[in-house]
């Protein structure tokens, strides 16, 4: 079966560390996304991408960065970890013809102490 | 600017009775609107959709009503079981800065008290 997977599930790392949290989709999917969840804000998008070698920044991209090598994966790159990036991180994907209906991972729990 | 809002954090509703969940937005070019479940340590699963053209689309015990002059949908459960009990958001899709996207609201928690 296809699906979205994330690693790792959690992760606490300090301030000023390099982060870099990976999404695998099988879907064969083009489009896919990032998201952070927070209480009060719901869903906010970080970053995304339409294809290969495509990347677009979303209403909350600071401080993150992302690559889009191939088709299945698009790793989300804390370049330095502060406090206010604790949150959890979602990973999604949807196909170029229903980009509304996206599929989501499990999520990455992020600490930064 | 919040887009989408989800104005009640927290519903709780007995067994077998209807579940309403609320969802207004500012933006009138969304062009398609949907609901997502959460349970706790999971993703959120797509729910139900609806287009824009629509006010009503049903998918078993779930119905969702789309009121565009008063930009708001509502979801209905009906008859609400316990594992409905989760976090519901709404979500509303369309071309923002040049882009097709999608905004979720807040989040409402859903409580199926027996």
């Amino acid at each position: 079966d296809a699906e979205i997977t994330q690693s790792p599930r959690h992760k606490i790392t300090e301030t000023g560390r390099q982060v870099t949290l990976a999404c695998h989709q099988t879907w064969n999917h083009n489009n896919m996304f990032w998201y952070r969840q927070d209480l009060g804000h719901g869903l906010r998008l970080i970053h995304y991408s339409y294809g290969v070698q495509d990347t677009n920044k979303g209403e909350v991209s600071d401080g993150y960065s992302v690559s889009r090598s191939n088709t299945e994966d698009l790793p989300l790159t804390l370049e330095s970890a502060a406090s206010s990036q604790t949150s959890v991180y979602f990973c999604a994907s949807s196909s170029s013809g229903r980009t509304y209906e996206q599929y989501f991972g499990p999520g990455t729990r992020l600490t930064v102490t | 600017d919040q887009q989408v809002k989800q104005n009640s954090p927290s519903l709780s509703v007995q067994e077998g009775r209807i579940s309403i969940l609320n969802c207004d937005y500012t933006n009138s070019m969304f062009d398609y609107f949907l609901w997502y479940k959460k349970y706790p340590a999971e993703g959120p699963t797509f729910l139900i959709s609806i287009s824009s053209i629509k006010d009503k689309n049903e998918d078993g015990r779930f119905t969702v009503f789309l009121n565009k002059s008063a930009k708001h949908l509502s979801l209905h459960i009906v008859p609400s079981q316990p594992g409905d009990s989760a976090v519901y958001f709404c979500a509303a899709s369309g071309v923002l800065q040049g882009a097709q996207k999608l905004v979720f609201g807040q989040g409402t928690r859903l409580t199926i008290n027996p």
